[in-house]
This record gives C-alpha cells, sequence and structure tokens, in this order.
C-alpha cells in the first residue's frame, strides 16, 4: 500500500527564516510526485511535479527536490503570504491516466512577520 | 480561480439523509475527480470518470456513488449519511496526455456536515 508521511505537522517561521519540509513516501513505483499548497477554506493548489530522483524544480521561494525515499520543499527566506497547508502526494504505476494521488496529512506552515 | 466550480459550498443534513454534489469541470477537461478531505484521514480517492465512464476507484464507500454527464459535468450522490460521513468534498479536473504535468485542478469544495 502507497504511503506519504509528512514533516513537522507544524512550522512557526519568522519572515525570513527558511526551513525544509520532508515527505517521506513508499510507493510501489513512482510515476509522479507531487506538491499542493491548500490555503483555509480553499481546493489545494498545484506546486510542482517531480518524476525522478536528483530531479529538481523551483518557484519564487520555493524549491522541490526528490531522492528515492523523500521529497523536500525548501522555502528560502518567506514571507507572511507563504503561510498555508503544504501536501505532498504520490502517484504509482500503474494507474496510466488515472491520477489517484496518494496524500500526506500535509505540513501546516505558518510564517510571522 | 482553478476555473472547477463546486455546488453546494456548505451543506447541512442529519443521519440517514442523501445529498447530491454538483461538480462542473475546467472548459476542456475531460476527467473529474471526487477526494473526499476529513480531519483524521487527510485527503482521499474517492473515484474518477473519463468522458463518461468510470476510470478509477479508490476508497468509496458502497453508499456513495457518482457519475458524469454528457456535458461533463458530475454529481456526487451520498446516501444513507452517517456523521463520520461529515467532511470536505472535492472535485477536480486534468487534462490528460499531451504537455500534462500530472497537474490536478481542485474546486473549493463542498463541506457537508451531517447532524
Amino acid at each position: 500500500e502507497d504511503q506519504v508521511t509528512q514533516s513537522p505537522e507544524a512550522l512557526r517561521l519568522q519572515e525570513g527564516e527558511s526551513s525544509s519540509l520532508n515527505c517521506s513516501y513508499t510507493v510501489s513505483g513512482l510515476r509522479g510526485l507531487f506538491w499542493y499548497r491548500q490555503d483555509p477554506g480553499k481546493g489545494p493548489e498545484f506546486l510542482f511535479t517531480l518524476y525522478s530522483a536528483g530531479e529538481e524544480k523551483e518557484k519564487e521561494r520555493l524549491k522541490a527536490t526528490l531522492t528515492k525515499k523523500e521529497s523536500f520543499l525548501h522555502i528560502t527566506a518567506p514571507k507572511p503570504e507563504d503561510s498555508a497547508t503544504y501536501l505532498c502526494a504520490v502517484q504509482a504505476w500503474p494507474s496510466g491516466s488515472a491520477r489517484q494521488l496518494t496524500f500526506g496529512s500535509g505540513t501546516q506552515l505558518t510564517v510571522l512577520p | 480561480d482553478s476555473g472547477v466550480t463546486q455546488t453546494p459550498k456548505h451543506l447541512i443534513t442529519a443521519t440517514g439523509q442523501r445529498v447530491t454534489l454538483r461538480c462542473s469541470p475546467r472548459s476542456g477537461d475531460l476527467s473529474v475527480y471526487w477526494y473526499q478531505q476529513s480531519l483524521d484521514q487527510g485527503l482521499q480517492f474517492l473515484i474518477q470518470y473519463y468522458n463518461g465512464e468510470e476510470r478509477a476507484k479508490g476508497n468509496i464507500l458502497e453508499r456513495f456513488s457518482a457519475q458524469q454527464f454528457p456535458d461533463l459535468h458530475s454529481e456526487l450522490n451520498l446516501s444513507s449519511l452517517e456523521l463520520g460521513d461529515s467532511a470536505l468534498y472535492f472535485c477536480a479536473s486534468s487534462v490528460e496526455g499531451g504537455t500534462d504535468t500530472g497537474e490536478l485542478f481542485f474546486g473549493e469544495g463542498s463541506r457537508l456536515t451531517v447532524l
């Protein structure tokens, strides 16, 4: 059974204080690893897709990396508007085009001004 | 705005009742997914439809059913409701094939409260 574990559950940072969120996964065969951001009362919003170990993606202050067992979401010099819950999800083979994603429980990030 | 529309946004009902949640996918997206988000279970995949046909099934209870209509909108029917069915129900749609990034576009969800 596919499993995704995110840590920490919650993280409070001062504005400008860089940190990393962790996503450990167990999957029979990884087709893709996804990071989403979810604001309170909203649906998840796509951030990145990573497909193979060693791959990195960047977007503004966020950088996602992938190894064979885990992914990290690095947040550089965060701002209060980066406060949200960050969700990690995996898609396993042989799901074809079905996005039957297995989500982690998320890391709730709070960035204080 | 993801382009995915869900109604109603909030729904309060009693145990044993039946409700229908509606979803309109982004223009051009043929796939619709339903996910349930509860405090103790996180986001759980329920079911996927592609161009009117069921494509994949996840942890969907027998009391729940879904369908996708010719105009591509989808409905999730929840019956014989129990307290534990209280959750946020999300619909998502996606592009398939081509330059597909694997991205899912989520609606804002329907919050169901069963009393």
